[in-house]
């Protein structure tokens, strides 16, 4: 079975841009998170998506929002960029629902997006 | 506040030996416990899951849980080179939502 996936990979852009980030889970999976990873900050959550539903969601600006579609592939945006948010943007998806009655909750992580703002 | 807590180490052990990782978490209903493995440069990797209290084993990985300490270890028996890594744990509290560590450090010396 197929990894998560994201893309681009890498991104350099400069200050007040925007950006749009894919990912895409294994397949079943209906839970999409989406974290952002600096060295000072460790993992902080963005938010998560369930049949296309923002779930929850962390403490981070209105510049960033997300989508879920109905194949469970996401995508994260970042408006207005500024130098603090370069960071690995990680994508982690997850069953979240149930299978057979058991409630599955582990997330698996896809590659990232090294985004670089200059 | 929901804090999950782990020492950032570095951590050193010599290759053979047992590696010990710690976590303590703020919240007490808390039910599902994870370790993740990342590799420098690398997206985090999931080594265990547990949800009850006591050891659940993976090869040279064990993973302990006490719910009444708020606290969940992570055991690597035989440490090799390969397992020198940062071990992140992570706890969720509601819904799906994943609260992580800063993660240790753990460096194997050959």
């Amino acid at each position: 079975k197929a990894g998560v996936t994201q893309t681009p990979r890498y991104l350099i852009k400069t200050r007040g841009q925007q950006v749009t980030l894919s990912c895409s889970p294994i397949s079943g999976h209906r839970s999409v998170s989406w974290y952002q990873q600096t060295p000072g900050q460790g993992l902080q959550f963005l938010f998560e998506y369930f049949s296309e539903t923002q779930r929850n969601k962390g403490n981070f600006p209105g510049r960033f929002s997300g989508r879920q579609f109905s194949n469970s592939r996401s995508e994260m945006n970042v408006s207005t960029l500024e130098l603090g948010d370069s960071a690995l943007y990680l994508c982690a998806s997850s069953l979240a629902g149930g299978l057979a009655g058991v409630t599955v909750y582990e997330q698996y992580f896809g590659p990232g997006t090294r985004l670089t703002v200059t | 506040q929901k804090e999950v807590e782990q020492n950032s180490g570095p951590l050193s052990v010599p290759e053979g030996a047992i590696a010990s990782l710690n976590c303590t978490y703020s919240d007490r209903g808390s039910q599902s416990f994870f370790w993740y493995r990342q590799y420098s440069g690398k997206s985090p990797e999931l080594i265990m899951s547990i949800y009850s209290n006591g050891d659940k084993e993976d090869g040279r990985f064990t993973a302990q849980l006490n719910k009444a300490s708020q606290y969940v270890s992570l055991l690597i028996r035989d440490s090799q080179p390969s397992d020198s890594a940062t071990y992140l744990c992570a706890v969720i509290y509601t819904g799906n939502q994943f609260y992580f560590g800063t993660g240790t450090s753990l460096t194997v010396i050959p």
